[in-house]
């Protein structure tokens, strides 16, 4: 089954103990991209990859860092959470060429950070 | 930058025909795309129009006028399933910009 898989899906945690939310596409898509979701906000796009080793800013990129050494994975670390990063965030993957291809996303990952 | 602009809620009767707004401003624009989300959950393609293609799924068809920044999405024979939220996104280079979503509420 062709799935994005976020993990964990939730999570509890302190100021500044870094933390890695993992996500992993079993469909061979070079496009990945994170977003977190605010109440009222949208979804707004944290960080994408084109491919592999190559990744850039989205809108909101402030406090986290990402990581494409492989093509099904793409990471994103929370250095130093801060309270301001409670959110729901969600991984997506589209496949090759054109941007008609839909985002598969993820089922989400709930953060708080206290 | 990006920006959308959609309304916040929409109600409906089931069986009607809803339509839902979205207007734009970008620097750079290939397409308005159209999602779908229950509580919080993933959010799933509902449609794309755009430079290089239109796709479509099910119940759901847009439309797009690039000349005036603005698309709909239709939702045509509602049914209770359809009470969700609505996002259009639009893609800017590689980037895609979501809007704030609308609330479709399906009454009886």
């Amino acid at each position: 089954e062709a799935q994005v898989t976020q993990n964990p899906r939730y999570l509890i945690t302190v100021t500044g103990k870094k933390l890695t939310v993992t996500c992993s596409q079993n469909m061979n898509h070079e496009y990945m991209s994170w977003y977190r979701q605010d109440p009222g906000l949208g979804l707004r796009q944290i960080y994408y990859s084109m491919n592999v080793e190559v990744t850039d800013k989205g809108d909101v990129p402030e406090g986290y860092k990402v990581s494409r050494k492989e093509k099904r994975n793409f990471p994103l670390i929370l250095e130093s959470p801060s309270p301001n990063q409670t959110s729901l965030y969600f991984c997506a993957s589209r496949g090759p060429g054109q941007r008609n291809q839909p985002q598969h996303f993820g089922d989400g990952t709930r953060l708080s950070i206290l | 930058g990006q920006s959308l602009e959609q309304p916040s809620e929409v109600t409906a009767v089931e069986g009607a025909i809803v339509q839902i707004n979205c207007t734009y401003q970008t620097s750079g624009f290939y397409g308005l795309s159209w999602y779908q989300q229950h509580d919080g959950g993933a959010p799933t393609f509902l449609s794309y129009n755009g430079l290089d293609g239109l796709e479509e799924t099910g119940r759901f068809s847009s439309f797009l006028s690039r000349s005036d920044s603005y698309g709909y999405l239709l939702l045509q024979e509602l049914q209770m399933k359809d009470s969700a939220s609505y996002f259009c996104a639009v893609w800017g280079d590689y980037k895609l910009s979501f809007g704030a979503g609308t609330t479709v509420t399906v009454r009886a």
